[in-house]
């Protein structure tokens, strides 16, 4: 496809419970970031990929947290022990340069509901 | 945590008027970018102004950088129901992460 994909859409687990999360983006994308996104709020980073190397991992809440993108291209955010508190839209994005004024393309989210 | 604030949290008006929404923070970015966020979808760049004091139309919304990048505004003239959405401004600062603000959710009615 010509964007982002995330899959699954919609996760329902329960309290316990590990979960991964798959972010397909955009090919060439050098770029790849994971926000968390709260009901009504605006996007919390996690972590940020540039190829396959982890550049930045503080916002990740806790050592629950695990991301990866071992070949550069597709990442796995993976959540262990979920917690009714990781509720939430898990964004990821993709931008082709590196730079602050470059854009992100964001996928359309996974929604985890933690039950 | 949020660096950036905007204002108002929440906006719902009528077809045809005005309105303005505000991004502020304490810390300085080297740009700032405004998104807009349906639900079940994930934000889509609206503009990215670079420049303290840079004005940027986009048809009938207008976004403005503060002289001292640190606040950034969005205008909408005559707002139709189509830009009922979630608008979100993000800072970067000298790195690829963006800190996003807390949003603003405007529902124009017709």
């Amino acid at each position: 496809g010509a964007g982002v994909s995330q899959s699954p859409r919609y996760k329902v687990a329960k309290r316990g419970q590990d979960v991964a999360l798959r972010c397909d983006p955009i090919s060439g994308h050098v770029s790849l970031f994971w926000y968390q996104q709260a009901l009504g709020q605006g996007p919390e980073f996690l972590t940020y990929f540039q190829n396959e190397a982890q550049l930045d991992k503080s916002g990740l809440p806790s050592d629950r947290f695990f991301a990866e993108r071992p070949e550069g291209s597709v990442s796995t955010l993976k959540i262990q022990r979920t917690q009714q508190e990781d509720s939430a839209v898990y964004l990821c994005a993709s931008s082709t340069l590196t730079g602050p004024n470059t854009e992100a393309f964001f996928g359309q989210g996974t929604r985890l509901t933690v039950v | 945590t949020q660096l950036l604030e905007q204002s108002p949290q929440f906006l719902s008006i009528q077809e045809g008027e005005n309105l303005t929404v505000y991004c502020n923070s304490s810390s300085v970015f080297s740009s700032l970018q405004w998104y807009r966020q349906e639900p079940g979808e994930g934000p889509v760049l609206l503009v990215t102004v670079v420049t303290g004091g840079e004005v940027k139309k986009l048809k009938r919304l207008t976004f403005q950088f503060g002289d001292a990048r640190k606040d950034s505004s969005l205008h909408i003239t005559a707002a139709q129901p189509g830009d009922t959405g979630l608008y979100l401004c993000a800072g970067a600062e000298n790195t690829d992460k963006l800190i996003f603000g807390t949003g603003t959710r405007l529902q124009v009615f017709p």
